[in-house]
């Protein structure tokens, strides 16, 4: 399964939203019900950590201005009110089936 | 609290075979449920699923590496070994053992390991 990230880098103004699309090469819907697509960031110097999993569910931890959306092969992740430590590589990746793949990445920077 | 850290060598030779040893705690591959995967990251590139172990012995590796991936483990002490043969330059990058939470045949990595850079040259 092929997954693609757009844009491949984003630069948010601090106290803005920023939406990072992800599409997915086939239908992430499994049991007429969950979508097994997940989120992940990267920040500099560190390694990933999960924010969504379910497409919609937020992992333990997360701030709740991180959402994520979406159905089928197209998702969205949302960060509400962007701060300074936002900054980093996000990643979606689909857990549909093996073998994982992993999108291109976006890249947030903050203005 | 579960941790996962990965070591072995940080230089290998082109043609040479790799070893890497995951070592983690918190959990046992044993448990029901329990899963754990390598991940790699080329310098500035994205993540690349390697492969994948469940706690019933199932073994799934990238179809692209298929072939020169090995994954072993030793419950008793907790530890998971990557073997990667012929290695060559564009293997070069960080590689990660990270924790997968397994649920309705699906999950999530939620812990990793902080990563070993391993160079080819």
């Amino acid at each position: 399964i092929v997954m693609t990230q757009s844009p491949r880098s984003l630069s948010v103004t601090p106290g803005q939203a920023a939406s990072i699309s992800c599409r997915s090469s086939q239908s992430l819907l499994k049991h007429e019900r969950y979508h097994y697509l997940n989120w992940y960031v990267q920040k500099p110097g560190q390694s990933p950590q999960v924010l969504i999993y379910l497409a919609s569910s937020r992992a333990s931890g997360v701030p709740d201005r991180f959402s994520g959306s979406g159905s089928g092969s197209d998702f969205t992740l949302n960060i509400n009110r962007v701060e300074a430590e936002d900054v980093g590589v996000y990643y979606c990746m689909q857990a549909l089936e093996t073998p994982w793949t992993f999108g291109q990445g976006t890249k947030v920077e903050i203005k | 609290q579960i941790t996962m850290k990965e070591s072995g060598p940080t230089l290998v030779a082109p043609t040479q075979t790799l070893t890497l040893t995951c070592a983690f705690s918190g959990f046992s591959l044993s448990d029901s449920g329990m899963a754990v995967a390598w991940i790699r990251q080329a310098p500035g590139e994205a993540l690349e699923y390697l492969a994948f172990i469940y706690w019933h012995d199932d073994i799934r590796y990238s179809p692209s590496l298929q072939g020169r991936l090995t994954l072993t483990k030793d419950t008793s002490r907790n530890q998971l070994f990557l073997t990667m043969t012929n290695m060559d330059p564009v293997d070069t990058g960080t590689y990660y053992c990270a924790h997968f939470t397994s649920f309705r045949n699906t999950g999530y990595f939620d812990s990793w390991g902080r990563g070993i850079l391993v160079t080819v040259s």
